[in-house]
């Protein structure tokens, strides 16, 4: 199974801050990597896909990037409706697999 | 406008069954293949099943394989997931997903509560 670590598990940041999240795979992925926010009791959105493909319809403060095993999500000026938590995920082989989570949460 | 509804969670004992439920809507749902992801509380997101459009092909993750069993009724536009023996690990919200052509999941249900406890 591909591991996914992602650091840091959790931040605290304030309004306008710009936030990175990384996360690695413990082999290569072949650019099946995404991104993904989730707040409790609403359906996961996903932001990016293919390391840095913008998923449409999510805002472009976020941006995704990459290669190989190590990749980034950034938050370009973090808003209120930013705090959640944040999961990388491969999809390319099964088991399909998360990285544990960060949550962004305000300072 | 894609749209998701997971249904059919509950409370449930140990060792007993339940099936989901997750009718679509806003895409041609024969065309795309499906998934179910859960959360545990306190834990981060873990993919369960898949399956593939036509319903030939299906995917488990080692926790609930032989257990879990994943179908689609095309004509209804819905995916199930049939479970069976549960566990209290199986406790979570469930979310189906829709996946894009090109591999991955892009929309997902608002999930379904599933607890399993005596």
């Amino acid at each position: 199974d591909i591991q996914m670590t992602q650091s840091p598990s959790s931040l605290s940041a304030s309004v306008g801050d710009r936030v990175t999240i990384t996360c690695r795979a413990s082999q290569g992925v072949n650019n099946y990597l995404a991104w993904f926010q989730y707040k409790p009791g609403k359906a996961p959105k996903c932001l990016i896909y293919a390391i840095s493909t913008l998923q449409p319809g999510a805002p472009s403060k976020f941006s995704g990037s990459g290669s190989g095993t190590d990749f980034t999500l950034t938050i370009s000026s973090l808003q209120p409706e930013d705090f959640a938590t944040y999961y990388c995920q491969q999809y390319n082989s099964y088991p399909w697999t998360f990285g544990q989570g960060t949550k962004v949460e305000v300072k | 406008e894609v749209q998701l509804l997971d249904s059919g969670g509950g409370l449930v004992q140990p060792g007993g069954s339940l099936r989901l439920s997750c009718i679509a809507s806003g895409f041609t749902f024969s065309n795309y293949g499906m998934s179910w992801v859960r959360q545990a509380p306190g834990r981060g997101l873990e993919w369960v099943s898949t399956i593939s459009a036509s319903g030939g092909s299906t995917y488990f993750a080692d926790s609930v394989r032989g257990r879990f069993t994943i179908s689609r009724d095309n004509f209804k536009s819905t995916v199930y997931l049939q479970m069976n023996d549960l566990r209290p690990e199986d406790t979570a919200v469930y979310h189906c997903a829709k996946l894009r052509l090109g591999n991955g999941a892009d929309y997902f249900g608002q999930g379904a509560l599933v607890t399993v406890s005596s």
